[in-house]
């Protein structure tokens, strides 16, 4: 089955740039979706279709996606963007949604 | 308003059976394809099952497959999971989610999502 692969953890000051990886084989050619989780909160899809945004999410978050690894940037980071961040695919392989294993992002 | 509220959860022995609810409202519910997606306590985002517009194609993760089954009643604008042979591993917290776009399955993200209703398993 299709694995994707984030760390655990990415930690980054207020203000700068926070870049969370993706991982997959070959994930360039598949759509990426990213979603944030604050504690006891639903997810929220912030990118779609590897760095399309939902409205109401602001333009700071963006994402792109080649070869073996699809990214969510996050610019001029916030406190409250402190979360879970997961990202998601479709295996056509397999016909079933992937989850990332999700990375904490901490803001310092 | 665009809201899905899910409800059915509770607490079940091993082996035993629940049935999951989410209501939809705000939206034509009978445009989109729907999905079941689980959280256990302290872990990551888990896909447990998803479900076409017209109830054509249906997936299942491995993990449940051959004891859960979705189902969608478009005229009561309600999704189901009717979850079977119960297990310890299955205790989460169940979320319904939207697909983004109408008329896609799978290939597609999760626009809209319930608050979540808690299933424990345990004797």
């Amino acid at each position: 089955s299709y694995v994707l692969t984030q760390p655990p953890s990415v930690s980054v000051a207020p203000g700068q740039t926070a870049r969370i990886t993706c991982g997959g084989n070959n994930i360039g050619s598949k759509s990426v979706h990213w979603y944030q989780q604050k504690p006891g909160q639903a997810p929220v899809l912030v990118v779609y279709d590897d760095s399309d945004r939902p409205s109401g999410i602001p333009e700071r978050f963006s994402g792109s996606n080649s070869g073996n690894t699809a990214t969510l940037t996050i610019s001029r980071v916030e406190a409250g963007d402190e979360a879970d961040y997961y990202c998601q695919v479709w295996d056509s392989s397999s016909d079933s949604v992937v989850f990332g294993g999700g990375t904490k992002l901490t803001v310092l | 308003e665009v809201q899905l509220v899910e409800s059915g959860g509770g607490l079940v022995k091993p082996g035993g059976s629940l049935r999951l609810s989410c209501a939809a409202s705000g939206f034509t519910f009978s445009s989109y394809s729907m999905n079941w997606v689980r959280q256990a306590p302290g872990k990551g985002l888990e896909w447990v099952s998803s479900i076409s517009s017209s109830s054509s194609y249906i997936y299942y993760a491995d993990s449940v497959k051959g004891r859960f089954t979705i189902s969608r009643d478009n005229a009561k604008n309600s999704l189901y999971l009717q979850m079977n042979s119960l297990r310890a591993e299955d205790t989460a917290v169940y979320y319904c989610a939207r697909a983004d776009r109408v008329a896609r399955i799978g290939d597609c993200g999760m626009d809209v999502w319930g608050q979540g209703t808690t299933v424990t398993v345990s004797s």
